[in-house]
């Protein structure tokens, strides 16, 4: 089975750093997704790691931890339409050699003045 | 860009009925899946097709099930509707197992 947590909300001010941690436990790790979900939309992709170490993409970065079961989501120079839920998701084996994605419950994410 | 098209963003409907929720991709991608989102809940898999005819359980499948006849169309079917099915349901596709999933804009499907 599959255990992600994140934090359920977070605060940040508009032009600050936010990380937004995410933690797993699975049995065949194959790769991390991070989306971005407004409210009322659908989620849409931001990173993607499957190898330990940080990927960046402009203001967004993503780093693994294999080891530790560990993810990070790090947004810079905030905005106030960075405003949203950020989810987790890990993809691994779900048997006879198929895959599938496990998401985590979402992050949501309010930007202030 | 990719487009995952919803029949319905809204639909009410009775308990009892029986629900088809179809979904359309244009880009030629051999995976779709099928997830529900609710509050405190988060995004759950309900099930998944890799390949024309293909389906596989995701984690809540009971009281569903799915039909992929063609590569670009898979629809979501509840049997006999009842008012726990009440929630927004999410179409998404990709390319491979390796590749991100694109989502459609959601049906918020209401039991009464």
């Amino acid at each position: 089975g599959q255990n992600i947590d994140q934090p359920t909300e977070m605060t940040a001010t508009e032009g600050a750093i936010v990380q937004i941690n995410c933690t797993y436990q699975t049995s065949g790790f194959n790769g991390l997704f991070w989306y971005q979900q407004h409210a009322g939309e659908a989620p849409t992709f931001l990173s993607y790691n499957v190898l330990d170490g940080l990927e960046e993409k402009g203001r967004f970065s993503s780093f693994l931890s294999r080891s530790k079961g560990y993810s990070y989501l790090l947004l810079k120079e905030l905005q106030m339409k960075d405003s949203a839920s950020y989810l987790c998701a890990v993809r691994d084996e779900s048997g006879a050699g198929s895959y599938q994605l496990t998401f985590g419950k979402g992050t949501k994410l309010s930007v202030i003045p | 860009d990719v487009k995952v098209t919803q029949s319905s963003r809204y639909l009410v409907k009775r308990t009892g009925e029986k629900v088809f929720l179809e979904c359309v991709q244009d880009m030629d991608h051999e995976n779709m899946f099928w997830y529900r989102q609710d509050p405190g809940l988060g995004l759950r898999l309900i099930y998944f097709s890799y390949d024309v005819k293909m389906k596989e359980k995701g984690d809540i499948p009971e009281g569903y099930s799915v039909s992929r006849e063609k590569k670009e169309r898979f629809s979501l079917i509840l049997e006999s509707a009842s008012t726990n099915q009440t929630s927004m349901y999410l179409c998404a596709s990709s390319l491979g197992s390796h590749q991100p999933q694109h989502f459609g804009d959601g049906t918020r499907l209401s039991i009464l």
